[in-house]
């Protein structure tokens, strides 16, 4: 039992690149969530997904774009990285919703020169 | 503007004393609270939560204060240990936010537990 993975852990990335970060949980959770960690900032909703075949929209959603095209998976794709998505991205999911508790990835560490 | 407050970014406390993290909310239309850690290197881990209705919960060690009149929450960690060195991430939830529901996080505050 993995729980939740990502990958990959870290990237560099010139500005408008374009990259896909991967979820994947086994614990057959409805939830999913990407989240981005800036210093200062906390952590913060980029997108999210209530089952298989949707996605929401977050805090932070623009530049983004998500699929959860099967359950397990939740995609995140920048297609034009720019420097102000430097960051640490966090995967979670949950079973019933956001206040259940949410079962977060190792991250991955972005850099957009 | 932050809606979820933790003004100490850091903390440092003896092994074996209690170590308190405190969280203030600006909107009383939040209705749960939950504490995660964070570990170096590590995403966050959920640790205690506690609903509007109740204004204590204990489990082992950890222990979570609620004073709605204050808009204020605690996190009681006694006795400290060293492996509770972590950064501690405050957020809340509002229940009855319609559409709008997410949870907002506060800031951290890094935890040191000195042997």
């Amino acid at each position: 039992n993995a729980g939740v993975t990502q990958t990959p852990k870290f990237r560099v990335l010139k500005t408008g690149q374009s990259m896909t970060l991967l979820c994947a949980q086994d614990m057959n959770h409805e939830y999913m969530y990407w989240y981005r960690q800036d210093p200062g900032m906390g952590l913060r909703l980029i997108h999210y997904s209530v089952g298989e075949g949707t996605t929401a929209k977050g805090e932070v959603p623009d530049g983004y774009n998500v699929s959860r095209l099967k359950k397990q998976n939740f995609l995140l794709g920048l297609e034009s990285a720019a420097p102000s998505q430097t960051s640490v991205y966090f995967c979670a999911s949950s079973n019933w919703g956001f206040t259940d508790t949410q079962y977060f990835g190792p991250g991955t560490r972005l850099t957009v020169l | 503007d932050q809606q979820v407050k933790q003004n100490s970014p850091s903390l440092s406390v003896q092994e074996g004393r209690i170590s308190i993290l405190n969280c203030d909310y600006t909107n009383s239309m939040f209705d749960y609270f939950l504490w995660y850690k964070k570990y170096p290197a590590e995403g966050p881990t959920f640790l205690i939560s506690i609903s509007s209705i109740k204004d204590k919960n204990e489990d082992g060690r950890f222990t979570v204060f609620l004073n709605k009149s204050a808009k204020h929450l605690s996190l009681h960690i006694v006795p400290s240990q060293p492996g509770d060195s972590a950064v501690y991430f405050c957020a809340v939830y509002p229940l009855n936010a319609g559409n709008n529901r997410k949870l907002i996080w506060g800031l951290g505050t890094s935890l040191a537990v000195n042997p």
